[in-house]
C-alpha cells in the first residue's frame, strides 16, 4: 500500500517560516490534504487538494505538490501555530484514505 | 454551522464492546459521508472506515474487519460506530468526521471533538 513519510519534528523561531514535507512515490499525481492538530484538540483541515485554503485559514498557510514530495509552508510563525501537522492522500491500492505519521512543530 | 457531537468517554474491559455516537447538525446529513478516525495515545491518525449516510454502505479498514460496524440513522442525523472484542491497544480517542467524497480526492472538512475510549482490566 501507499506510504506517506513525514519528519517527526520541525523547529522554527517566531516570525520565521516553517516547512513540512510529505514524501510519497510520485505523490505529485495524488491530491494531498493537510491537517493541523493542536494539543488536546481535534484536527483541522488547513489545505485541501494540494494547495487550496478552506475558508478561515490564514494566507500564511500555503502548500505545493511536486515530484515525490508535497510541502506545507507556514510563514510568520507564532506560538499559536504549535501543533502536529498531518498530510493525507487517497490510496487507490487499498481503497482508503491514508495519513502520514505527522510532524510536530515547535516554536522556539 | 456544521457540528458533530460525539458521545462521552467510555471505560471498557477487554473483550467488551463499545458504541460511540455522532449526532450531526448544521448541514444536510445525507449529502456527506461520516468517517471514523482514531488516535492512540501519542500516536498519529488512523482511518477506521466510513459509512455512506444515505444508504448505509460501509468501507472498513482491513485491520478492523469483523470487529467494527458503522451505521447511520438519517432520521436523527446520527452515525454510530461499534467496536467489539476490545483489546488494550484499542485505547484511543475516536473521532467522527465529515467527508464529501467516498473515493479519490476524499478529505475531511469537519471533525467531532473526539471520544476517549479506554480499555483496561
Amino acid at each position: 500500500s501507499y506510504v506517506l513519510t513525514q519528519p517527526p519534528s520541525v523547529s522554527v523561531a517566531p516570525g520565521n517560516t516553517a516547512s513540512f514535507s510529505c514524501g510519497g512515490d510520485n505523490i505529485e499525481h495524488e491530491l494531498v490534504h493537510w491537517y493541523q492538530q493542536k494539543p488536546g484538540q481535534a484536527p483541522v483541515l488547513v489545505i485541501q487538494f494540494d494547495s487550496g485554503r478552506p475558508s478561515g485559514i490564514p494566507e500564511r498557510f500555503s502548500a505545493s505538490n511536486s515530484g515525490n514530495a508535497a510541502t506545507l509552508t507556514i510563514t510568520k510563525v507564532d506560538a499559536g501555530d504549535e501543533a502536529d501537522y498531518y498530510c493525507q492522500v487517497w490510496d487507490s491500492s487499498s481503497n482508503r484514505p491514508i495519513f502520514g505519521g505527522g510532524t510536530r512543530l515547535t516554536v522556539l | 454551522q456544521v457540528h458533530l457531537e460525539q458521545s462521552g468517554a467510555e471505560v471498557k474491559k477487554p473483550g467488551a464492546s463499545v458504541t460511540v455516537s455522532c449526532k450531526t447538525s448544521g448541514y444536510t446529513y445525507i449529502n456527506y459521508i461520516i468517517v471514523w478516525v482514531r488516535q492512540a495515545p501519542g500516536q498519529g491518525l488512523e482511518w477506521m472506515g466510513w459509512v455512506k449516510t444515505h444508504d448505509g454502505d460501509t468501507n472498513y479498514a482491513e485491520n478492523l474487519q469483523g470487529r467494527v460496524t458503522m451505521t447511520t440513522d438519517p432520521v436523527t442525523s446520527t452515525s454510530y460506530m461499534e467496536l467489539r472484542s476490545l483489546r488494550s491497544d484499542d485505547t484511543a480517542i475516536y473521532y467522527c468526521a465529515r467527508s464529501v467524497v467516498a473515493g479519490p480526492g476524499s478529505y475531511i472538512d469537519y471533525w467531532g471533538r473526539g471520544t476517549q475510549v479506554t480499555v483496561s482490566s
